[in-house]
This record gives structure tokens, sequence and C-alpha cells, in this order.
């Protein structure tokens, strides 16, 4: 799999956009980018993934670069609730039935009123 | 529909105590999962099952045990319990197809005194 990049915090307005960055450069032609988030003491939860094109979903934007070496999370409007940590994956779409995510350490997002 | 859901929520014990830490999903998937997440690291994957009746080893899976009871439960087992394995576990279980997407449980939180 495809290491990510991703700094380690950010801070963001309240009602401001919040860009979250993620390098890929080794991504291969068949990997997607998943984006999940991780609300303090809670399981990790699904934002949104995209291969090439962007993507938005009633939860975020992920703007993927035409290289696909890097993309970027948009939160459009942050929240306080927004606050959590954000991982940036990357991975086969279909990699079996057995296949796994790997997490790294993502990115600390504070949501600042 | 419940989605994840594990027991118990948090868990104190001594060293050398067992103990078996359950999960369920009523999402009729295939894949379920088991992570640990120490204090301020990513998660990390323990074990896996693909499918009923079968698990592999993740990147961590010294010193405990699974079990794939059904395709709803997939069960982690602590036979002799370590200050080390002091963590938060979180089960995941995942949908094949579509967004391909890992959906987790709430987490036990275990402390090995």
């Amino acid at each position: 799999d495809a290491k990510t990049t991703q700094p380690p915090s950010m801070d963001c307005a309240e009602g401001r956009a919040a860009n979250l960055p993620c390098n890929h450069s080794t991504i291969s032609g068949n990997e997607y980018v998943y984006w999940y988030r991780q609300i303090h003491s809670q399981g990790p939860q699904y934002i949104i993934h995209g291969l090439k094109n962007n993507e938005t979903n009633e939860m975020a934007s992920l703007i993927i670069t035409e290289d696909r070496k890097s993309s970027t999370l948009i939160l459009p409007h942050a929240t306080l609730r927004d606050t959590a940590v954000y991982y940036c994956i990357v991975r086969p779409l279909s990699g079996g039935s057995n296949y796994k995510l790997t997490f790294g350490k993502g990115t600390l997002l504070t949501v600042n009123p | 529909n419940a989605g994840v859901t594990q027991t118990p929520k948090f868990q104190v014990l001594k060293t050398g105590q067992s103990m078996t830490l359950q999960c369920a999903q009523d999402m009729n998937h295939n894949s379920m999962y088991w992570y640990r997440q120490d204090p301020g690291m990513g998660l990390r994957l323990i074990y896996y099952s693909a499918s009923e009746g079968t698990t592999d080893k993740g990147e961590v899976p010294n010193g405990y045990n699974v079990s794939r009871l059904n395709k709803r439960e997939f069960s982690l087992r602590l036979e002799s319990a370590a200050p080390s394995q002091t963590s938060v576990y979180f089960c995941a279980s995942r949908e094949v197809g579509g967004t391909d997407t890992q959906y987790f449980g709430p987490g036990t939180r275990l402390t090995v005194l």
C-alpha cells in the first residue's frame, strides 16, 4: 500500500472551511484515497473516498490532484463537532474480502470558536 | 439497526488474568476486524476475519486469540493479560463493494494492572 503523509495538527475557525492535506506520492493506479475521522474516544468514521475525480458528499469534498500524488479533504463550514483526528488512507478498492486498512497518526483538526 | 456493538465498554484486569472482548454486527458483513489504539497512536490491526470460519493475523497478534463464532460475532481473547495490552480496542466490520467502508464499534477501554 502507498504511504501517506499528513501534518500532525491544524487549527480552523468555526464556520470557515477546513482544508486538510495529504501526500501520497507512491500511489498506484488501482489505489483509492479514503478519509476517516475519529472524534475523541469514539471509533473511526468513514467520510469520503475517491480515485481521481473530485468527490463531494454531505460531509465533505475531496480534491485529488491530476497526478494523484496528493489530495485535500475540505470541510466547507467547520463546526466545533468537527474537532477530530482525520486519517488519509490509500488502498485498493477491492483488495479481496480479507483486505485491511492501515491507519497512520492522522491530523488532529481543532476547530476554534 | 445497531451497527457494530462491543462489550464491555470498560475493563480492568490484573496481570495474568484472562478475558474475552465481544463484538457483534447486524449489517450482514462478511469481514470483521480487531484493532488496538494506544494513547497518541493510530490504530493497529490485531486480527481480521475475511469470512465466517476464517481468521488471519494482523500487525500485532501476539498475546491474542480470536474466534469468528458466526457471521455476526467476532471475539478477541486475552489468555494472560499483560500491562502492555492496556489500550482501547475497536472492532470493525466491512461492507465489500459500494464504498467498501469499514464500520467501527464504540471501543473497549482495557487497563491491565
